[in-house]
Order: structure tokens, then sequence, then C-alpha cells
């Protein structure tokens, strides 16, 4: 079956502007997890959400948002972008029953870069 | 709080021979998953292996080996017989439980293994 799709793959976007990114689950998949991934910091959590509810949320700044619709595709949303908004952004999506030992399965990211 | 460590920014490793990456955790969790994964250069990442803190052996996926002491609070990967297409960047990951009573992943900062020829 499919894997996780992220799309757009490349984003150049100017500063004080704002950005979509767009995640489509593993078919039967119903919760997307976003991680933020920069040399710096490495992999952040940012959100996660099942049948169409933030489940957990990462210590991002309310700039960043996102939501999930009834087929479970999930799209994230940068306002007022920042330089440092600049980096990977990663989907993984997972069956959603919240074991520990659930396996996540990602998409190869959008690279995003705010000039 | 859940906390991965992994100390080696970098390691190199001939083909054929086996390699070791290390990872120690943190948490209070009683229950918790320790995760694989490789991201080569394409940036998606690829799940590798998977050990539950109650398994009682020590988890295998084909050449890829977890060290798991649990006293110790280590999770290492131990590569047998390195690939040139191994050439990757490898993360430890954890998941645990949180107060909402669902598991998030929290990742270490990684270890970039480059295989020689």
């Amino acid at each position: 079956k499919a894997g996780v799709t992220q799309t757009p793959r490349y984003l150049i976007k100017t500063r004080g502007q704002q950005v979509t990114l767009s995640c489509s689950p593993i078919s039967g998949h119903r919760s997307v997890s976003w991680y933020q991934q920069t040399p710096g910091q490495g992999l952040q959590f940012l959100f996660e959400y099942f049948s169409e509810t933030q489940r957990n949320k990462g210590n991002f700044p309310g700039r960043f948002s996102g939501r999930q619709f009834s087929n479970s595709r999930s799209e994230m949303n940068v306002s007022t972008l920042e330089l440092g908004d600049s980096a990977l952004y990663l989907c993984a999506s997972d069956s959603g029953g919240g074991e520990v030992g659930t396996e996540a399965f990602f998409g190869q990211g959008t690279r995003l870069t705010v000039v | 709080a859940q906390k991965i460590t992994q100390t080696q920014p970098g390691m190199f490793v001939q083909e054929k021979e086996a390699v070791t990456l290390d990872c120690t955790y943190d948490t209070s969790d009683p229950s918790y998953g320790l995760f694989w994964y490789k991201q080569p250069s394409s940036g998606e990442m690829i799940f590798l292996i998977y050990q539950g803190s109650y398994d009682q052996q020590n988890a295998t996926e084909g050449r890829y080996s977890l060290n798991f002491q649990k006293a110790r609070k280590s999770a290492n990967l131990v590569i047998s017989a390195s690939q040139l297409g191994d050439s990757a960047m490898y993360f430890c990951a954890m998941r645990g439980v949180t107060r909402g009573g669902y598991s998030t992943l929290t990742f270490g900062k990684g270890t970039m293994l480059l295989v020689s020829p």
C-alpha cells in the first residue's frame, strides 16, 4: 500500500509569509504526527492529530498550527515565518492505538527554506 | 520527561565490518518502547528495529540487532556486515506514555554512519 505522502517536497518562502504543508497518511492510519528537524535542535515533536482532534502538542509557539480532516489527511500551518523556521518538516502516521510499541511510518518530508 | 542520548555524532566503518551505535535513555515510565530509524539523504525516516521494555530477549531484524540493557538504560544498535548502503543518519527513539495516556516519540540527536569500501 502507498506510504506517507508529504507535499510539497520543497518550499522557499519569505519572512513574514505563511505556509501550509500537507500530509496524507497510510490508508487506515488515524494518527498523524508532525516533527521539525533542524541541524541544531534535531527532531522535535510539533503535534499529533487523531480523529480530527489534537491529541498531543510539543513546545512550539502558536504560529505553528495544524488540523486533520475526516479522511485523516493533515495539514500544518506556520504563520509569520521567521528565518529560524527553516527546517525539514516530517510527518508520521500510525494506527493511533497509542501503545508504546506503535510503529510510526514517516514521509519524505517537506524542506522549508525561509529567506 | 523522556530523554534520548546519542553520544556519537559520527562513526566510520569499513564495508563488511560490524558497528555499534550507542543510545542511552532516561524515563520514569514503567512501560516504554525503543526504536531505531535510519534516515538517508533523501530525508525519509526508515524503521529498523523495535524493543519493548518488558521484552526478555534482544530484538533482531536481519543484519540489525538491538543490545538492550535495561538496568543501564541503554539500547545500542548493532549492524553486522556493514554495506555501502548503510551510510546514513541513525536515530534512536523512545515512545513513552503522556499524561493523557497516549504515547509520543522522543528522538536522540542522531549518529551519522559512513561506510567505506
